[in-house]
């Protein structure tokens, strides 16, 4: 089975840009979530998505949203990009949430450089 | 302070060290408990996870939960080269409606030489 896949990899923008990341989850999973990784900070919850619908919200500005298809599929967009949000972008899927915290699988991840 | 502390290393250990390590947590609400490694350039990868207090195991692997301290632990006995990596330990409740948004700890780097 497919693992977590997101595109692009790499990605390098400039202040004030706005950027979209995509993730691809596990088939069958429909529950997706985002993450920011920076040295600082550590991974931080960004939200969760399951069937469409935003479920779970962490602490970042309104500049940081996402969206779920259909699909599953996953897409978040920075808009107004700072310098403070360069880092790893990492999304994981897991199968549902049934009132219990499932197992989540990561992909690769995003590296996003803001110049 | 944060709700997860976790000592950032870096920890390093001689093949076949028994290692353990460590994360302390504040919030009371915590139920699920994951270590997850992550190598260089990678996304994180699950190890243990583990529900309420208690031990588990898994091959060389032990984790170990204590919510009356609020302190878990992994333990990698007969440790190797490979194990080489950051560690990170991850937390959960249900109580926030919904049980996938992790509180993750900063993670510990790990070495393991020759």
């Amino acid at each position: 089975k497919a693992g977590v896949t997101q595109t692009p990899r790499y990605l390098i923008k400039t202040r004030g840009q706005q950027v979209t990341l995509s993730c691809s989850p596990i088939s069958g999973h429909r529950s997706v979530s985002w993450y920011q990784q920076t040295p600082g900070q550590g991974l931080q919850f960004l939200f969760e998505y399951f069937s469409e619908t935003q479920r779970n919200k962490g602490n970042f500005p309104g500049r940081f949203s996402g969206r779920q298809f259909s699909n599953s599929r996953s897409e978040m967009n920075v808009s107004t990009l700072e310098l403070g949000d360069s880092a790893l972008y990492l999304c994981a899927s897991s199968h549902t949430s049934g009132g219990r915290t499932d197992t989540q699988y990561f992909g690769p991840g995003t590296r996003l450089t803001v110049l | 302070q944060k709700e997860v502390e976790q000592d950032p290393g870096p920890l390093s250990v001689p093949e076949g060290a028994i290692v353990s390590l460590n994360c302390t947590y504040s919030n009371s609400a915590f139920q699920y408990f994951m270590w997850y490694r992550q190598y260089s350039r990678k996304g994180p990868e699950l190890l243990m996870y583990t529900y309420s207090s208690g031990n588990k195991e898994d091959g060389r692997f032990t984790a170990q939960v204590d919510k009356s301290s609020k302190y878990i632990s992994l333990f990698i006995r007969d440790s190797q080269p490979s194990d080489s990596a950051t560690y990170l330990c991850a937390m959960s409740d249900i109580l926030t409606g919904g049980g996938n948004k992790l509180t993750f700890g900063t993670g510990t780097q790990l070495k393991v030489e020759l």
